[in-house]
């Protein structure tokens, strides 16, 4: 099955600095790859997505490329700010009824 | 619009009791439902999902067992809990038809402390 490996496990970054996020995926039939974002106590939140026909996508601060050779993804996140402090995750899909999900990463942005 | 629902938020529970942890899902019909664990730096593993009433997918063998009995309910249950089985654990549905490329909306989680 579908293993996804995500690092760094912890980021610690200076405010107004961008913060990057990898992944990387074993079945190469994966062809979707969301990421969310989970604040201290509350629920796993979408942030933004990409597919498997797109290499990059944008949504303001943030943005997703994909490597489908290499069989890898980041997320980046430009002019952090404060309230980007949270663990986020990667997951990919193979087209199945399931998500697999990366480790998380604990990001804090430091004032 | 869709909500999902789960309960209890908290309980604390001695090893070798049962437990049960119920989730119902409000505004849809026919959703995937799934039931994922988040323990310390092992991320959200997925336990179970379901296509359909009473079609349950194990991912990881366990002690844990799911039950689908209505369209939009989900229920996670133990005969007897395991100090490994404490952990937050997070309901979640998406909708049918869409597997792969649709959200995933997850419930307010369940945290479970076994001792």
């Amino acid at each position: 099955g579908e293993n996804v490996e995500q690092h760094p496990s912890t980021l610690s970054v200076q405010e107004g600095d961008s913060a990057v996020i990898k992944c990387t995926y074993s079945d190469s039939a994966s062809n979707y790859f969301p990421w969310y974002k989970q604040e201290l106590g509350k629920r796993p939140q979408l942030i933004i997505d990409i597919r498997s026909n797109v290499g990059e996508k944008k949504d303001q601060r943030i943005a997703v490329t994909l490597n489908k050779t290499a069989k890898h993804f980041s997320l980046h996140i430009t002019e952090t700010q404060p309230e980007d402090s949270a663990v986020y995750f990667c997951a990919a899909s193979t087209g199945a009824q399931k998500l697999v999900f990366g480790q998380g990463t604990r990001l804090t942005i430091n004032p | 619009s869709q909500t999902i629902h789960q309960w209890p938020a908290t309980l604390v529970q001695p090893v070798g009791s049962p437990l049960s942890l119920e989730c119902t899902v409000e505004g849809t019909s026919n959703p995937n439902l799934y039931w994922y664990r988040q323990a310390a730096g092992r991320g959200l593993q997925l336990l179970f999902y379901s296509v359909g009433i009473g079609q349950i997918s194990s991912e990881v063998p366990q002690n844990l067992s799911a039950s689908r009995p209505q369209d939009r309910q989900f229920i996670l249950s133990s005969k007897k809990l395991l100090l490994s089985d404490s952990g937050f654990y997070l309901c979640a549905w998406s909708p049918l038809g869409v597997p792969s490329t649709g959200e995933l909306f997850f419930g307010e989680g369940s945290r479970l402390t076994v001792l």
